[in-house]
């Protein structure tokens, strides 16, 4: 079965950075593109990035653009989500998600807590 | 502000029916496939609808999708109180180049 596992999420001060990984296993990690979506406390879904299959193309929020870097090791079936200059705007439970064709959704892991506190 | 715009709450009694709607763009909506997600309390999103009106493998059929225009809509019929949950519709958007969702909608089930 599909399964997708985040870490790495937890407290930074603003400015700092963290990497979050997402493992995934149950299907073939090197054909499906991958997205991360975060979800503030008590808010609604944002999407955050997206990595091609191959990893040829990425597009990201632009809330994010130019400080964060999506990322996949196909050979280690995971996928990366590297956060630099970190503001207190993303905190947040981050998920990781499989591409499930058509720019949907359609495995999400249970996500990751990210807390940008000093 | 989301690019997409949901009713923030509906509420409907047991057995009944009720429709979320989903009002986007010609750069969204318009030109794209819509997908609802339904997320119980505590949990990790959950897709119920894809390309505007299939069902994901062991989705009830009570969970119906449409999309006429700029506008999408989901419908649940035979309302549970477990369907209690908050609902999001999502899609791309071209001008951004980016996945876009609405800001979501609390069903209660009264």
């Amino acid at each position: 079965q599909v399964q997708l596992v985040e870490s790495g999420g937890g407290v930074v001060q603003p400015g700092r950075s963290l990497r979050l990984s997402c493992a995934a296993s149950g299907f073939t990690f090197s054909a499906y593109g991958m997205h991360w979506v975060r979800q503030a406390p008590g808010k609604g879904l944002e999407w955050v990035a997206v990595i091609w299959y191959d990893g040829s193309t990425k597009y990201y929020a632009d809330s994010v653009k130019g400080r964060f870097t999506i990322s996949r090791d196909n050979s280690k079936n995971t996928l990366y989500l590297q956060m630099n200059s970190l503001r207190a705007e993303d905190a947040a439970l981050y998920y990781c998600a499989r591409n499930g064709g058509n720019d949907y959704f359609d495995y999400w892991g249970q996500g990751t807590l990210v807390t940008v506190s000093s | 502000q989301s690019v997409l715009t949901q009713p923030p709450s509906v509420s409907a009694a047991p057995g009944q029916k009720v429709t979320i709607s989903c009002s986007g763009s010609s750069s969204n909506i318009g030109n794209n496939y819509v997908s609802w997600y339904q997320q119980l309390p505590g949990t990790a999103p959950k897709l119920l609808i894809y390309e505007n009106n299939k069902r994901p493998s062991g989705i009830p059929d009570r969970f119906s999708g449409s999309k006429s225009g700029t506008s999408a809509t989901l419908g649940i019929t035979g309302l549970q109180t477990g369907d209690e949950a908050d609902y999001y519709c999502g899609t791309w958007d071209n001008s951004l180049s980016a996945v876009v969702f609405g800001g979501g909608t609390k069903l209660t089930v009264l």
